[in-house]
């Protein structure tokens, strides 16, 4: 069965480092997201991406994000400058159209 | 804005027997879906059911069910059964039906299993 896939499964960066998260959605799916979940909180939306360009932003997804679909595979969500209250794991989804199936996960630490 | 909200921070069973996890939300939309992800100790996401607000009855898998009751904002997962492997946080979900929306999540309940 398909899967989302990301990378790296953990990484360890400091503070105003830039972070480049990788994920590939499941191959036949259109829309794309990416989530992150502050340790022991809810998941919280980041932003969707659909044909090339993004459908939505929160508050969150800020100047210091962006997300990027370099090769018709791959979605990348980069953060420029990190900050420690980026420590958080990051979630990318994929979906056909309403069901959204998650990556597992990549856990940021900031120090 | 939608809300979700999930009054149960922790729950326990005991193995073999249905527990029943409680989510409500708000909205004013009249087409939207409804998810329970399951988040095991891996932290990995996983779609456990979904149900669709125009559809009257109540989605099943397997052991897991729900009861949506849309004049109410109510949308409940029973399991059935409970096995060990069920120990998770569980989210109820909420998704706009116009377009390519987003999830926006309740923020769980603990579920544990006691042998």
């Amino acid at each position: 069965e398909p899967e989302v896939t990301q990378t790296p499964s953990h990484q360890v960066t400091q503070m105003g480092q830039e972070v480049i998260l990788r994920c590939v959605p499941i191959s036949n799916h259109l829309y794309f997201y990416w989530y992150r979940q502050i340790l022991g909180q809810k998941v919280e939306f980041l932003v969707s991406f659909y044909n090339n360009e993004i459908s939505e932003k929160s508050e969150i997804f800020d100047d210091q994000f962006s997300v990027e679909r370099p090769d018709g595979s791959n979605f990348t969500l980069k953060i420029r400058s990190t900050k420690l209250e980026d420590s958080a794991m990051y979630f990318c989804a994929s979906s056909p159209y309403y069901e959204q199936y998650f990556g597992p996960g990549t856990r940021l630490t900031v120090t | 804005a939608q809300t979700v909200t999930q009054s149960q921070p922790e729950m326990s069973v005991q193995e073999a027997e249905t527990v029943t996890l409680s989510c409500t939300y708000d909205t004013s939309e009249s087409d939207y879906y409804l998810f329970w992800y399951k988040q095991p100790p891996s932290r990995q996401m996983i779609l456990v059911i979904r149900q669709e607000a125009y559809k009257q009855q109540n989605a099943t898998e397997n052991r897991f069910s729900v009861n949506f009751q849309k004049a109410a904002k109510s949308f409940s997962l029973k399991i059935s059964d409970s096995q060990l492997g069920d120990a998770a946080m569980y989210f109820c979900a909420y998704r706009s039906g116009f377009g390519n929306e987003k999830l926006t999540f309740g923020t769980g309940t603990r579920l544990t299993i006691i042998p």
